[in-house]
């Protein structure tokens, strides 16, 4: 079965430092990887997925995540850390899917702080 | 954006008494599922609905819980007779299309079980 893990489960960075979560994935084809981020009273948004071709992707405000088969990573940065970032960030991956839609299953979240 | 609404966005109710947590998917979604996150732990599958049935559900999802699209607009989940470990943050969520598609989120019903 797919899983996925997060190993920072606090991280706390500087305003305009830079800034990377770990995700590592167990998953036995091709993965689909997302990151979402989750704000106070807010639902999951999405930030940016991985399905095929370039393992640099991009995504919204100025995040960016590179895919390593070899390493079975999916790590999410971005270069200059703004204080309206912080939040819970979660890597998904899809599988198991029989019925089709959408089966995510997610890591155990990175919450960010930043202090100004 | 388009967004999927969820209500109420806290529910308290006594262990034992039937809930049901509701939400509006984007309109032109075809795709619904709901997913719950227990307090410290993950953001947990429980089940997927796609034209007018349950595409696919987890071991959590078991005879407590149904889901029912009962308009055209409302998905609702409903907990038949809640325990103490029902609490969670309980997210709607729907996509346009099926496999690997982006999934919206609403912000989730916090629901406290007593």
């Amino acid at each position: 079965a797919q899983s996925v893990t997060q190993p920072d489960i606090h991280i706390t960075v500087s305003e305009g430092a830079s800034l990377e979560l770990r995700c590592n994935y167990s998953y036995g084809a091709t993965p689909y990887l997302f990151w979402y981020v989750q704000s106070p009273g807010q639902g999951l948004q999405l930030l940016l997925k991985y399905f095929s071709g370039d393992t640099l992707v991009q995504g919204i405000k100025g995040f960016e995540a590179e895919f390593k088969r070899s390493q079975s990573s999916f790590n999410l940065r971005k270069p200059s850390v703004h204080w309206s970032d912080a939040a819970e960030y979660f890597c998904a991956v899809v599988g198991g899917l029989t019925g089709g839609g959408n089966k995510l299953t997610f890591g155990t979240g990175t919450q960010l702080k930043v202090e100004l | 954006e388009p967004e999927v609404t969820q209500t109420p966005s806290h529910q308290v109710t006594q262990m034992g008494q039937e809930v049901i947590l509701r939400c509006v998917p984007i309109s032109n979604h075809l795709y619904f599922y709901w997913y719950r996150q227990i307090l410290g732990q993950k953001v947990e599958f429980l089940v997927s609905f796609y034209n007018n049935e349950i595409s696919e559900k987890s071991e959590i999802f078991d005879d407590q819980f149904s889901v029912e699209r009962p308009d055209g607009s409302n998905f609702t989940l409903k907990i038949r007779s809640t325990k103490l470990e029902d609490s969670a943050m309980y997210f709607c969520a729907s996509s346009e299309r099926g496999q690997n598609e982006k999934l919206f989120f609403g912000s989730g019903t916090q629901l406290s079980v007593l």
